[in-house]
This record gives C-alpha cells, sequence and structure tokens, in this order.
C-alpha cells in the first residue's frame, strides 16, 4: 500500500541549531514534493516543492533534499529560532496531476531558548 | 489580499443532525479542495472543484458526503446524518489552477464534534 511517514515522534532543537526532519515514502513516484508549515488551529502554509529531477532547493534559512532511489525527502532549517516552532507536513501527489496531494502525518518542531 | 476564509470556525451537532460548512476560496483561484484532518492523522483529501468541470468525488468517505460550489466560487460541504466518526477539522484550500506545482492555500478550517 502507498504510505508517507514521516517522525511521529516531536523533535525538540536549541535555539541556533539545524533542525532536520524526514519524509519517506513508499509505493509512490512522485513528480515533485511539497513541504508545509501548520501552526495549532490553522491551515497548513506551503513552504517549499521540489521536484523530482531536483536534488536540492533552499530558500532562506529552509533547504529540501529530494531522494528518489531512497524515496526520501530531508527537511532542514537552519540557525532555527522559536518562532520555528510548529507541525511540518510533507505533501505529494500520486496521480502527478497536482490536484490530490496526500500528506504525511507531520512532525512537531520545538525549537527552544 | 484576503486568504480563503471557512464557516463556522466550530461546529458541535448531535449524531445524526445535518451540517454544512462553508468555504470562499481566494479570489480568482479556479480550483478548490476540501480535506479533513483527525486527531493524529494526516490531512485527507475529500474532493476537489476545477472550474466547470465535474468535481474530482474520489475521496469522499461516504454518501453521507456531498459539496457543491456555486457559480466558481463559494463551496459548502455536507454532512448528512452525521456520526461521531465524522469528528475531525474540515480544511478548505484553494490555488490559481489545477496543475502541478501549483501550492494551496488553506483555510482556518472548520472544527466539527458529533457528540
Amino acid at each position: 500500500s502507498q504510505k508517507i511517514e514521516q517522525n511521529s515522534e516531536a523533535l525538540n532543537i536549541q535555539e541556533g541549531k539545524t533542525a532536520t526532519l524526514t519524509c519517506n515514502y513508499t509505493n509512490y513516484s512522485p513528480a515533485y514534493l511539497q513541504w508545509y508549515r501548520q501552526d495549532p488551529g490553522r491551515g497548513p502554509v506551503f513552504l517549499l516543492l521540489i521536484r523530482e529531477n531536483e536534488k536540492e532547493k533552499r530558500k532562506e534559512r529552509l533547504k529540501v533534499t529530494f531522494d528518489t532511489t531512497l524515496k526520501q525527502s530531508l527537511f532542514h532549517i537552519t540557525a532555527s529560532q522559536p518562532a520555528d516552532s510548529a507541525t511540518y507536513l510533507c505533501a505529494l501527489d500520486p496521480t502527478g496531476g497536482g490536484n490530490k496531494l496526500t500528506f504525511g502525518t507531520g512532525t512537531q518542531l520545538k525549537v527552544e531558548l | 489580499g484576503a486568504g480563503v476564509s471557512q464557516s463556522p470556525s466550530n461546529k458541535v451537532t448531535e449524531k445524526g443532525k445535518d451540517v454544512e460548512l462553508r468555504c470562499d476560496p481566494i479570489s480568482g483561484h479556479t480550483a478548490l479542495y476540501w480535506y479533513r484532518q483527525s486527531l493524529g492523522q494526516g490531512l485527507e483529501f475529500l474532493i476537489y472543484f476545477q472550474g466547470n468541470s465535474a468535481p474530482d468525488k474520489s475521496g469522499l468517505p461516504s454518501d453521507r458526503f456531498s459539496a457543491e460550489r456555486t457559480g466558481g466560487s463559494v463551496s459548502t460541504l455536507t454532512i448528512q446524518r452525521t456520526q461521531q466518526e465524522d469528528s475531525a477539522v474540515y480544511l478548505c484550500a484553494s490555488s490559481q489552477q489545477v496543475q502541478a506545482y501549483n501550492e494551496q492555500f488553506f483555510g482556518p478550517g472548520t472544527r466539527l464534534t458529533v457528540l
């Protein structure tokens, strides 16, 4: 069966460190993968998209990698801040059409002072 | 500009009642999506609309669920004869067009509690 797996355990790190979140998928061959941020009581907010032919994508302090051989995406936040504390979701579209995103359950990140 | 809005923000209902959830997408966005997020679960795709095309209803969990989009803008998700397992946060999203690579803009969601 198709699955998207993210670490269900919360990730606690110290301010200034790099946070690394993992997204693994099985039985998909996605053309792209997206990362979203979700704060409590709010809808997800889009952060980054990476295509299957891209190994790495950066946006300010964010970096995403995409390894289609390992079927894994890594999401990095460098120089983390308490304001980065949130749940981070990865999502992909198994149909390739861009209209049926399948989301992982998300990983909660807490950045401590 | 205004984002995606949803109403009500919270809805408590009794088992067996019907509920209607409303979504106002971003003006100009032709694609509209409904998702459901249960506690500890990922977002579950329910239905999407694109322009005047027939909606993709493949994610609706049962025939008690239906949705419509009037005038290519506002959408209503209706759940008939609600059950306790319908309790979840219902999220609406819109995007400029349905094609790969377009980000989806989400509303704040409606938290539905079925007693």
